[in-house]
């Protein structure tokens, strides 16, 4: 089946830098979404970003889906910007199931 | 739109006990979804439905039931709570139209067996 892989695995941040996060996928996908899951376990959706770029904020997204990656720009980070990033695809069929990345955990310091 | 809503927001359970986890959108989606995801790890699909009347298992459905007699709920059922259990549970749903196929999640369901 297809893989997400995302890149680094964990990152941390002096409060004011900029960050790339990666997503890899490995096969054609429909959709993707990245999600921040805070430090008290909610998930909240970033982006909903199946081809493009979107920016919400500081933050921002590209979606290649010819290529197969998506990148989440972080800019002047902050510490509530803390906490699990994931990305996951969406898979056409009958069950549309979404397929998760492992996530990057990412710490700001003030 | 409360959008989608889970209770309870935490639970102890005793080995052997059993529990309900609710779970209601107001959005008139046809797919909702059950997650677990364990401390530091990614989330896994338990089961899912397509529609009322209609579920399937995930990757992950041992331990749990699911029903879906209405388009808004999607209660996950626990028989026999077990240590393995222990988990943060989400609850999401999407409409199932292919143009728009982003998520919803609810806040969670952080449920701890002992």
């Amino acid at each position: 089946g297809i893989q997400v892989e995302q890149s680094p695995p964990d990152l941390i941040l002096q409060e004011g830098a900029n960050s790339t996060l990666r997503c890899n996928f490995s096969d054609s996908v429909n959709n993707l979404q990245w999600f921040h899951q805070n430090p008290w376990g909610q998930l909240i959706n970033l982006f909903y970003i199946p081809s493009g770029t979107k920016q919400n904020g500081r933050l921002s997204a590209t979606t290649v889906a010819t290529e197969r990656y998506s990148l989440l720009y972080i800019s002047s980070s902050q510490t509530t910007d803390s906490g699990v990033y994931f990305c996951a695809v969406f898979v056409a069929g009958n069950n549309r199931k979404l397929i998760w990345g492992l996530g990057t955990s990412l710490a700001v310091n003030p | 739109n409360a959008g989608v809503t889970q209770t309870p927001k935490f639970r102890i359970l005793k080995i052997g006990q059993s529990m309900t986890l609710q779970c209601t959108q107001d959005m008139n989606h046809n797919y909702m979804y059950w997650y677990r995801q364990d401390p530091g790890m990614g989330l896994k699909l338990i089961y899912y439905s397509v529609g009322a009347g209609i579920t399937d298992k995930g990757e992950v459905p041992n331990g749990y039931n699911v029903s879906r007699s209405t388009t808004e709920d999607f209660p996950l059922r626990l028989e026999l709570a077990a240590p393995s259990q222990t988990s943060v549970y989400f609850c999401a749903s999407f409409q199932g139209v292919e143009k728009d196929n982003e998520q919803f999640f609810g806040p969670g369901t952080r449920l701890t067996v002992l």
